[in-house]
């Protein structure tokens, strides 16, 4: 099955710094590639997705770039805000039918200081 | 936009009791939702696939028989964990999907205490 590897663990940066997240993955067959934010003890949140026919998407201050030969993706986050602070996951999915099943990396714990 | 809801949002039960969890799709209809376990300070981890009107798909690992799945409606699934003992004690989320490619969407998960 699917394998998603996360690094950093902990990621602490200054406010207005710039956070980068790296995942790999290891199911060649895998498309969908998300990002979620998750705060303590609430459900997770999607903050940007991308899949496999694109190789960079932003959205504002986040943006995702996706490597199919490595078999990387990475979240950047540039002008980091306290509110920026949170356990962030990444996933990877499959299409079709299995698209939805999710195979999450560990997760980093983002801690932006003011 | 698009609402999935889960109940109850905590519970706390004695060891070797049952406890229930439902997950709704509030505003669609969700053939497919996804079962989700996270203990503390670590990942989710896919538990099984519920598909209405059918079996759920256990991941490997996880026992079909204590962690029973039912998905009778397009937005109703439950999980009910069976003779819960400590060990079970953990946040469970669920995921529902919009058709085969729509947007996935969280509920907003049931922390259970077993003590």
């Amino acid at each position: 099955g699917e394998n998603v590897e996360q690094h950093p663990s902990t990621l602490s940066v200054q406010e207005g710094d710039s956070a980068v997240i790296k995942c790999t993955y290891s199911d060649s067959a895998s498309n969908y590639f998300p990002w979620y934010k998750q705060e303590l003890g609430k459900r997770p949140q999607l903050i940007i997705d991308i899949r496999s026919n694109v190789g960079e998407k932003k959205d504002q201050r986040i943006a995702v770039t996706l490597n199919k030969t490595a078999k990387h993706f990475s979240l950047h986050i540039t002008e980091t805000q306290p509110e920026d602070s949170a356990v962030y996951f990444c996933a990877a999915s499959t299409g079709g039918t299995s698209y939805g099943k999710l195979t999450f990396g560990q997760g980093t714990i983002l801690t932006v200081h003011p | 936009g698009a609402v999935v809801s889960q109940h109850p949002s905590w519970v706390i039960c004695k060891s070797g009791t049952s406890v229930k969890i439902e997950c709704r799709s509030l505003d669609f209809q969700a053939t497919t939702m996804f079962w989700y376990r996270q203990f503390p300070k670590q990942s989710l981890m896919l538990m099984a696939t519920s598909n209405e009107g059918s079996k759920a798909t256990y991941e490997q690992g996880v026992e079909k028989d204590k962690f029973l799945i039912n998905h009778a409606s397009l937005t109703l699934s439950t999980l009910t964990v069976t003779s819960a003992h400590p060990e079970d004690s953990s946040f469970y989320i669920c995921s529902a999907r919009a058709g085969n490619s729509g947007e996935l969407f969280f509920g907003e998960g049931s922390r259970l205490t077993v003590l």
